[in-house]
């Protein structure tokens, strides 16, 4: 099946300061790529997305670039502020129409300093 | 509020138990996905539901079984329960038909004592 890989597993930044997290998945089958954030309790909610039929998208602060043929993709906060503390999970979808199998990567602790 | 619904929120049982939990997706969402989160742990996919059919299987033990019934809400079954099966279990829901994006339920933090 389908295995991602995330890095770092913890990330301690500044206020103002960028982030990048790091994904590779394993399955050249995978189309979809979602990252969630989660905060302490509570549930993972979506923050941004990317197919596999574009490179790069950005919402904001917040982009996601991938690169199919390294099977891998990353996520990018920029301005950092520390609201943006909490635990980041990238996801890679392997499917097609309505099977999905959907894998988390491990998460990565952020953590920004006022 | 993502318009999942999870109960219950907490549940407390013993070694040997079964317990059932039960999701409601969003309205018009026709697939239901289960994941399990240990304590500082990432989500384990467990098992997706389209329009009350499997549609994948992650890694499940065979302790555990899920449906989806008529009305899509969806219930998943654990038994046996062992300490280990302490987590937090979410459900998330999609709109399906190339819809992909899950919305996440507030999650039921099962402890087996």
């Amino acid at each position: 099946g389908e295995n991602v890989e995330q890095h770092p597993s913890t990330l301690s930044v500044q206020e103002g300061d960028s982030a990048v997290i790091k994904c590779t998945y394993s399955d050249s089958a995978s189309n979809y790529f979602p990252w969630y954030k989660q905060e302490l309790g509570k549930r993972p909610q979506l923050i941004i997305d990317i197919r596999s039929n574009v490179g790069e998208k950005k919402d904001q602060r917040i982009a996601v670039t991938l690169n199919k043929t390294a099977k891998h993709f990353s996520l990018h906060i920029t301005e950092t502020q520390p609201e943006d503390s909490a635990v980041y999970f990238c996801a890679a979808r392997k499917g097609v129409g309505n099977n999905n199998d959907m894998r988390f990567g491990a998460g990565t602790r952020l953590t920004v300093k006022p | 509020d993502s318009g999942v619904t999870q109960t219950p929120k907490h549940l407390i049982t013993a070694t040997g138990q079964r317990v059932t939990l039960r999701c409601s997706p969003r309205s018009g969402d026709l697939s239901v996905y289960w994941y399990q989160q240990s304590l500082d742990q990432g989500l384990q996919f467990l098992i997706h539901y389209y329009n009350g059919e499997e549609r994948a299987k992650g890694n499940i033990l065979e302790r555990f079984s899920a449906q989806q019934f008529p009305d899509l809400h969806s219930e998943l079954n654990l038994s046996s329960l062992e300490l280990g099966d302490s987590a937090l279990y979410f459900c998330a829901s999609s709109a399906g038909q190339g819809k992909e994006t899950q919305y996440f339920g507030p999650g039921t933090r099962l402890l087996v004592l």
